[in-house]
């Protein structure tokens, strides 16, 4: 299989502190691994691509001082929300492409994260 | 540019009936597809993927989606929907992989079962 997991599945915070997301796959090695938020009832907008060993590559619009992103190892990448605020409220959910031509054509997905910011 | 198009964004089918959900891409090469379905408040689960080869692909659930690279379309298709079916469903589009390339979705459509 290839599974990936995130932690924590849920958190609530209080406006200000700054949140740290984990994204593991659990059985095989990801070269890169995506940010995605998803606003309630709506679709999954890419925020940032990572690339192990590199700086990630956000898209237009997205803080990358505000959502730092760091993928250290092949199976670990995670998103810290800093000094989140209300609207940082969303649900975040990663995935995985595996390392190899042919393992990129498809990403595998976390269960997500649900972030409210009180 | 490329994109994803679900041109229904909440379709109602009553439990037993036949669905279809239909979903349009634009892509400059020749595309990878997917069907995932997401529960409230749960994260994506792939139903089927269309690489290459046959254009009629099965997926798990019940569920099938045909490519048809005239029409620019991959619509999913059960020929009986279950209660257990409702939920929200993505469409999405990826393409030729340098170092990691994200999938592109469309807005999704949210499947209402009636009894």
């Amino acid at each position: 299989g290839a599974v990936v997991s995130q932690h924590p599945s849920w958190v609530i915070c209080k406006s200000g502190t700054s949140v740290k997301i984990e994204c593991r796959s659990l059985d095989f090695q990801a070269t890169t691994m995506f940010w995605y938020r998803q606003f309630p009832k709506q679709s999954l907008m890419l925020m940032a691509t990572s690339n192990e060993g590199s700086k990630a590559t956000y898209e237009q619009g997205v803080e990358k001082d505000k959502f730092l992103i760091n993928h250290a190892s092949l199976t670990l990448s995670t998103l810290t929300v800093t000094s989140a605020h209300p609207e940082d409220s969303s649900f975040y959910i990663c995935s995985a492409s595996k390392t190899g031509t042919s393992g990129n054509r498809e990403q595998f997905f976390g269960p997500g994260t649900r972030l409210t910011v009180l | 540019a490329q994109s994803v198009t679900q041109p229904d964004i909440h379709i109602t089918v009553s439990e037993g009936a036949s669905l279809e959900l239909r979903c349009n891409y634009s892509y400059g090469a020749t595309p990878y597809l997917f069907w995932y379905v997401q529960s409230p408040g749960q994260g994506l689960q792939l139903l089927l993927k269309y690489f290459s080869g046959d254009t009629l692909v099965q997926g798990i659930k019940g569920f099938e989606a045909e490519f048809k690279r005239s029409q620019s379309s991959f619509n999913l298709r059960k020929p009986s929907v279950h209660w257990s079916d409702a939920a929200e469903y993505f469409c999405a589009v990826g393409g030729i992989w340098q170092a990691g390339t994200a999938l592109i979705f469309g807005k999704g459509t949210t499947l209402s079962v009636s009894s």
